[in-house]
């Protein structure tokens, strides 16, 4: 059980270009979602999804696209990387039901924008 | 909207000591979950425990513990006998009972360094 599983765990990009950072879960979870952490911070909501096919904004999405296809994958685009951009990402997931609602967090995507 | 506030940047102990890491929070909801996350340099987020709203009695994990003051916003950690391994960030969250997803809502985090 590999849990939440995050790909690249480092990125530098240049300011304009894109990428896609990946998540995936093997623990059957309908809910998932994707943070910020800038430094020094908490962590902040930038989108998350409860289900295959629903998608839906957090406190800090402008400069990201999401996609649900499948339980397992929820992708974040980010699209002409700013330096506001600078950041570690946390993907999370978590079951469905509320009484038992532990997110656990995959490892982190530091990216830098320069 | 709900917010989350830790009003100590930074936290310094012996081992072996015990220490409380503060925490309040504005909500008008009645009906919640506390939660006191630890990430240590490896950048990993960890569950350390958790407060159900209207649970009068604190939540204890092993030397962790919490001070939940529902009327007062307040829900502090107390770590008992403090080991060289508690050195992380502490973060407080918040989520609240809703229909759809458990969105939470993280304070800036204190950052606790315990001494050898």
């Amino acid at each position: 059980n590999a849990g939440v599983t995050q790909t690249p765990k480092f990125r530098i990009l240049k300011i304009g270009q894109s990428m896609t950072l990946q998540c995936a879960q093997d623990m059957n979870h309908n809910y998932m979602y994707w943070y910020r952490q800038d430094p020094g911070m908490g962590l902040k909501l930038i989108y998350y999804s409860v289900g295959a096919g629903i998608t839906d904004k957090g406190e800090v999405p402008n400069g990201y696209n999401v996609s649900r296809s499948t339980t397992e994958d929820f992708p974040l685009r980010l699209e002409l990387a700013a330096p506001s951009q600078t950041s570690v990402y946390f993907c999370a997931s978590s079951r469905q039901d509320f009484s038992y609602n532990e997110q656990f967090f995959g490892p982190g995507t530091r990216l830098t924008v320069l | 909207a709900q917010t989350v506030t830790q009003s100590q940047p930074e936290m310094s102990v012996q081992e072996a000591e015990t220490v409380t890491l503060s925490c309040t929070y504005d909500t008008s909801e009645n009906n919640y979950y506390l939660f006191w996350y630890k990430q240590p340099p490896s950048r990993q987020m960890i569950l350390v425990i958790r407060q159900e709203a209207y649970k009068q009695q604190n939540a204890t994990e092993n030397r962790f513990s919490v001070n939940f003051q529902k009327a007062a916003k307040s829900f502090s950690l107390k770590i008992s006998d403090s080991q060289l391994g508690d050195t992380a960030m502490y973060f407080c969250a918040f989520m609240k009972r809703a229909q759809g997803a458990q969105k939470l809502v993280f304070g800036q985090g204190t950052r606790l360094t315990i001494n050898p």
